[in-house]
């Protein structure tokens, strides 16, 4: 019964590179959420999406960040042009569908460092 | 005011004791609550959820919910130092899907 899945575990840009994290959800999922966490500080959402639909982004920087759930294959975020403060660990969740409680469960997260 | 608070500890047990651990929040609306336990490096893991006024126990855990006070706890008991970790207490907000996370406690528990 595989969970959550997210590819690289660890990621290693330079400053201006294009970082591309993916996320798998648990099979029978259709809702996945982005969260960041800073060292040393809290998760903080940053985008929802169902499939090919972007529900709720507003924890979503306005520029470099794009996220999406295509209709196949795993949801990506995306970061343009990083920089040191894109320093962080990105965890992906999933939840079931609609009628449930929102139980949401995380990956392994991507442990991104930009140099 | 922050939307979820908890205190950040550390909070210090002994084992086999009782560990309370504490989260306020500021959205009356809020509907669904949730503790995670993330270890050092890890990713959250799901521990308890609730959603109705009161107690809801499963094993050693037992998380409390008061509307009322927006106040949600969670007691581990019989606290083992495999428990050390940070706790994190999540909210879903009114008409939102997306958790709203407090800064999360950590827990020592001393052999």
């Amino acid at each position: 019964n595989a969970g959550v899945m997210q590819n690289p575990r660890h990621l290693v840009r330079r400053r201006g590179q294009e970082a591309r994290l993916r996320c798998s959800p648990v099979k029978g999922h259709s809702h996945v959420y982005w969260y960041r966490q800073l060292p040393e500080e809290g998760l903080k959402f940053m985008v929802y999406l169902q499939k090919e639909n972007i529900i709720d982004e507003s924890g979503m920087p306005k520029e470099r960040f794009s996220a999406e759930f295509p209709k196949e294959g795993p949801s990506i975020l995306r970061i343009q042009q990083v920089v040191r403060g894109d320093s962080a660990a990105y965890f992906c969740a999933s939840s079931p569908p609609e009628g449930s409680y929102n139980e949401q469960f995380f990956g392994p997260g991507t442990r991104l460092t930009v140099l | 005011q922050k939307e979820v608070e908890q205190n950040s500890g550390p909070l210090s047990v002994p084992e086999g004791a009782i560990a309370s651990l504490n989260c306020t929040y500021s959205d009356r609306g809020s509907q669904s609550f949730f503790w995670y336990r993330q270890y050092s490096g890890k990713s959250p893991e799901l521990i308890m959820s609730i959603y109705s006024n009161g107690d809801k126990e499963d094993g050693r855990f037992t998380a409390q919910l008061n509307k009322a006070s927006q106040y949600v706890s969670l007691l581990i008991r019989d606290s083992q130092p495999s428990d050390s970790a940070t706790y994190l207490c999540a909210v879903k907000g009114t008409g939102r899907r997306a958790l709203t996370f407090g800064s999360g406690t950590r827990l020592q528990v001393q052999p």
